[in-house]
């Protein structure tokens, strides 16, 4: 049974650029999440998806967006990079229930922008 | 939005020596997670505990919903227990699944 998988592990751009971030579920789940986490820090929510609708987002511009695909995978696409984007992204798996269901992480994107 | 703090924020061990480490939030919660982070950024769930108590091995966690903290035991520590553990909590009123909010974390270190 896989696990939350995540994809590339490491990328470097460089400011102004855009980069696309994927992740593919646990077996069973259909609700994404993804989070941002900045060195020394927790990590912070960014949005959640469900039924490829965007269901709840935190506090991120909107040069971060998103998309899940009919097979429940999730792509995270940042617009004109900034330097304070370089961080760890998560993507988080869970079952989308009317109760709330333990969240899977998945390894993590590192993402430096120069 | 709803706070989240951990403490102590850095703890430093001997091999075998037991540890608490705690979570405070600010609101009532449908979701809170236990993790461990290793060296690698990998989140590893140690316990799902919105209330109550459970026990996996040398790790036990209980959660005082009513009095909005929850608790993590480490026993016998060992030094692959090292790495920064997280308390993150949920709210929602259903529909979707629950945003965590996670708190700053508790670096532990133990020395062999």
């Amino acid at each position: 049974d896989a696990g939350v998988t995540q994809s590339p592990t490491h990328l470097i751009k460089t400011r102004g650029q855009q980069v696309t971030l994927r992740c593919s579920p646990k077996s069973g789940h259909d609700t994404v999440s993804w989070y941002q986490q900045a060195l020394g820090q927790g990590p912070q929510f960014i949005f959640q998806y469900y039924e490829e609708e965007e269901r709840q987002r935190g506090n991120f511009p909107d040069r971060f967006s998103g998309h899940q695909y009919p097979n429940y995978s999730s792509e995270l696409n940042v617009n004109a990079l900034l330097l304070g984007d370089s961080a760890l992204y998560l993507c988080a798996s869970s079952l989308g229930t009317w109760r709330a269901e333990t969240q899977y992480f998945g390894p993590g994107t590192r993402l430096l922008v120069l | 939005g709803i706070q989240v703090e951990q403490s102590p924020p850095d703890l430093i061990l001997q091999e075998g020596a037991n540890s608490t480490l705690r979570c405070n939030f600010s609101d009532s919660v449908n979701n809170l997670q236990w993790f461990h982070q290793n060296p690698w950024g990998q989140l590893i769930n140690l316990f799902y505990i919105p209330s109550g108590t459970k026990q996996n091995g040398r790790l036990s966690a209980t959660t005082v919903a009513t009095e909005r903290y929850s608790l993590l035991y480490i026993s016998s520590s060992q030094t692959t227990d090292s790495g920064v553990y997280f308390c993150a909590v949920g709210v929602g009123s259903g529909g979707s699944n629950y945003k965590l909010t996670f708190g700053k974390g508790t670096l532990l270190t133990v020395n062999p």
